[in-house]
């Protein structure tokens, strides 16, 4: 199976600043690489889809990069609907395989 | 617009079994597939398999082959997912997902609300 890794697992931040998120795959995904946002008690919702397309309706401060096994998620300016934890998913091969799970809190 | 609504919260004892069901609205059921996820608690998120709704094709993660059934009814526009032999770490919300297409690419637009399914004796 394909390990998905997140880098950090937390992160504190503040209301405007840039967040980047790191993941890395055990093995080359090419581009596909999809990005959630998960509040608690919730779905998760789709963000970003094959590692750099915006989901339609997505605020535009949302934006991935990354081929092969790194990729990132960065969030331009946070803001306050912006603290969740955050998901990346690689469906490359099967089964496909999520990582462990980025939590963005309040500094 | 687009709902997935699932069924509610289920206790049960090691050993048996539980089907959850997701019910599709909004949008033509048969024309996606419907994905199963779960996440136990403090843990990731874990793709199970998935329903073509249309022609009902299914494929299953390894992980759970043998114990896991992934169904439709296009009547009802209901997908259901069984799952046999529980055991407690089996405790988890499951959601289903649909697909961005009929042929799943593997990546979920739209989500169910989950469903807890508890494993205690």
């Amino acid at each position: 199976d394909i390990q998905m890794t997140q880098s950090p697992s937390t992160l504190s931040a503040s209301v405007g600043d840039r967040v980047i998120i790191t993941c890395r795959a055990s093995q080359s995904i090419s581009i596909w690489l999809a990005w959630y946002q998960q509040k608690p008690g919730k779905a998760p919702q789709l963000l970003i889809y094959k590692a750099s397309s915006l989901e339609s309706g997505v605020p535009s401060r949302f934006s991935g990069s990354g081929s092969g096994t790194e990729f990132t998620l960065t969030i331009s300016s946070l803001q306050p609907d912006d603290f969740a934890t955050y998901h990346c998913q690689q469906y490359d091969s099967y089964p496909w395989t999520f990582g462990q799970g980025t939590k963005v809190e309040i500094k | 617009q687009v709902q997935l609504v699932q069924s509610g919260a289920e206790v049960k004892k090691p050993g048996a079994s539980v089907k959850v069901s997701c019910k599709a609205s909004g949008y033509t059921f048969t024309s996606y597939t419907v994905h199963w996820v779960r996440q136990a608690p403090g843990q990731r998120l874990e793709w199970m398999g998935w329903i073509n709704a249309g022609n009902g094709n299914t494929k299953y993660s390894q992980k759970f082959l043998g114990r896991v059934t992934i169904l439709r009814d296009t009547s009802t526009s209901i997908a259901y997912m069984e799952l046999t032999s529980l055991r407690s770490e089996d405790t988890a919300v499951y959601y289903c997902a649909r697909d961005v297409r009929s042929e799943p690419w593997g990546f979920f637009d739209f989500w169910g609300q989950g469903t807890l399914v508890t494993v205690s004796s």
